[in-house]
């Protein structure tokens, strides 16, 4: 069973507007979420982070909202770019175990069109 | 500063066949973890060691693979026997801390024919 989801397998997005990627996740001892972004043949390079005490946490063009309560959070884009174009990856770990407890979501794969 | 590198980048090999993943981490990191995505799903977690030490290996999906990381440095993940279901892109990643944000190599593609 899939503890963090991202029930989006693909976004589209015109240049200039807002992308928004969402992620749900189950287990409620999850205090520290990640967005990591991977584009082909590279791997995950990590974006931004939040930690369960805050609600939103943003730098530069990219802002992370949680929402606890409903356990979800989500990933803003703007503007968007078509740089952006990429694999999106949410993950979660509770910050009282290590990093290799962070899980993965399935990824949203981002097409920014020019 | 080099990142985390990995070789090779693809390998294909038959079923049956026996296949030996590298990654070099990044220079002073202790924590090394080996991560798997099959099939476009989510990436999974195989194991971690910290310097020489298998700090974790509850991710390891049976006993046809064996991770080693000997003097602390590089490490290898080695198949043998492959089988089809082991076909997916295997990451490495590395960090100062256990607590800190790791750094992923490029990965390298595994298909298993």
């Amino acid at each position: 069973d899939q503890q963090v989801k991202q029930n989006s397998p693909s976004l589209s997005v015109q240049e200039g507007r807002i992308s928004i990627l969402n992620c749900d996740y189950t287990n409620s001892m999850f205090d520290y979420f990640l967005w990591y972004k991977k584009y082909p043949a590279e791997g995950p390079t990590f974006l931004i982070s939040i930690s369960s005490i805050k609600d939103k946490n943003e730098d530069g063009r990219f802002t992370v909202f949680l929402n606890k309560s409903a356990k979800h959070l989500s990933l803003h884009i703007v503007p968007s770019q078509p740089g952006d174009s990429a694999v999106y990856f949410c993950a979660a770990r509770d910050q009282k175990t290590s990093y290799d407890k962070v899980i993965f979501g399935p990824g949203t794969s981002l097409s920014v069109i020019p | 500063e080099a990142g985390v590198t990995q070789f090779p980048s693809h390998s294909v090999i038959e079923k049956g066949q026996t296949v030996t993943l590298r990654c070099d981490p990044i220079s002073g990191h202790d924590n090394l973890y080996w991560y798997r995505r099959v099939m476009g799903k989510e990436i999974k977690f195989l194991l971690h060691f910290v310097k020489e030490s298998k700090q974790d290996e509850s991710g390891m999906p049976n006993n046809r693979f064996l991770a080693e990381r000997t003097g602390g440095t590089y490490s290898t993940l080695k198949v043998q026997p492959a089988e089809l279901e082991d076909s997916g892109v295997y990451f490495c990643a590395s960090s100062w801390t256990e607590d800190t944000e790791a750094f992923f190599g490029q990965g390298t593609r595994l298909t298993v024919v």
